[in-house]
């Protein structure tokens, strides 16, 4: 069974504009997470889908977005890109929305803004 | 807010010993989840081991266990019989229960030296 992909896997971005990444659960997976991690930040949770519901958000501005389509892929929209926004963005896929369900990471989307 | 803490940034250790990483952990909530991360220099991150709250027992997954003290929120990794491949940054996270959100720890980056 494949794992957890994310797409593009690096991408160059400038400061002001938009970028879409995406994130392909496990087959029969149906909850995506999103986390952001930055040297010093650390990880830090962004929102969580499932059945394309946004069933929780981090605190992270409005800039930052989502959404789960019907088949469990999910993306992340980020506008107006800051230099800070520069961060690996994880993406994590489980089976349900249960907390005993384990949750699979992607290798992630190494993001840069210049 | 639950929060998560690892006082160690580096660690490091002779092939074939046993290194133990700290993490502690602050919550209110009764029930919750705890894990343990690992992120080698490929940057997918990998469940190495986790512990449900309500068990006493404490987990084992091979050459890995945890030392489990509830009351005193403190959450280990022993790491025995340690391999160049276990070098990685190891990452302790929380999960409260009905949630998928995982709240991480700053990390702890652990050197095998042959």
């Amino acid at each position: 069974k494949a794992g957890v992909t994310q797409t593009p896997r690096y991408l160059i971005k400038t400061r002001g504009q938009q970028v879409t990444l995406s994130c392909s659960p496990i087959s029969g997976h149906r909850s995506v997470s999103w986390y952001q991690q930055t040297p010093g930040q650390g990880l830090q949770f962004l929102f969580e889908y499932f059945s394309e519901t946004q069933r929780n958000k981090g605190n992270f501005p409005g800039r930052f977005s989502g959404r789960q389509f019907s088949n469990s892929r999910s993306e992340m929209n980020v506008s107006t890109l800051e230099l800070g926004d520069s961060a690996l963005y994880l993406c994590a896929s489980s089976l349900a929305a249960s907390s005993t369900d384990t949750q699979y990471f992607g290798p992630g989307t190494r993001l840069t803004v210049l | 807010a639950q929060t998560v803490t690892q006082s160690q940034p580096e660690m490091s250790v002779q092939e074939a010993e046993t290194v133990t990483l700290s993490c502690t952990y602050d919550t209110s909530e009764s029930d919750y989840y705890l894990f343990w991360y690992k992120q080698p220099p490929s940057r997918q991150m990998i469940l190495v081991i986790r512990q449900e709250a309500y068990k006493q027992q404490n987990a084992t997954e091979n050459r890995f266990s945890v030392n489990f003290q509830k009351a005193a929120k403190s959450f280990s990794l022993k790491i025995s019989d340690s391999q160049l491949g276990d070098a990685a940054m190891y990452f302790c996270a929380y999960r409260r229960v009905g949630a998928q959100k995982l709240v991480f720890g700053q990390g702890t980056r652990l050197t095998i030296n042959p």
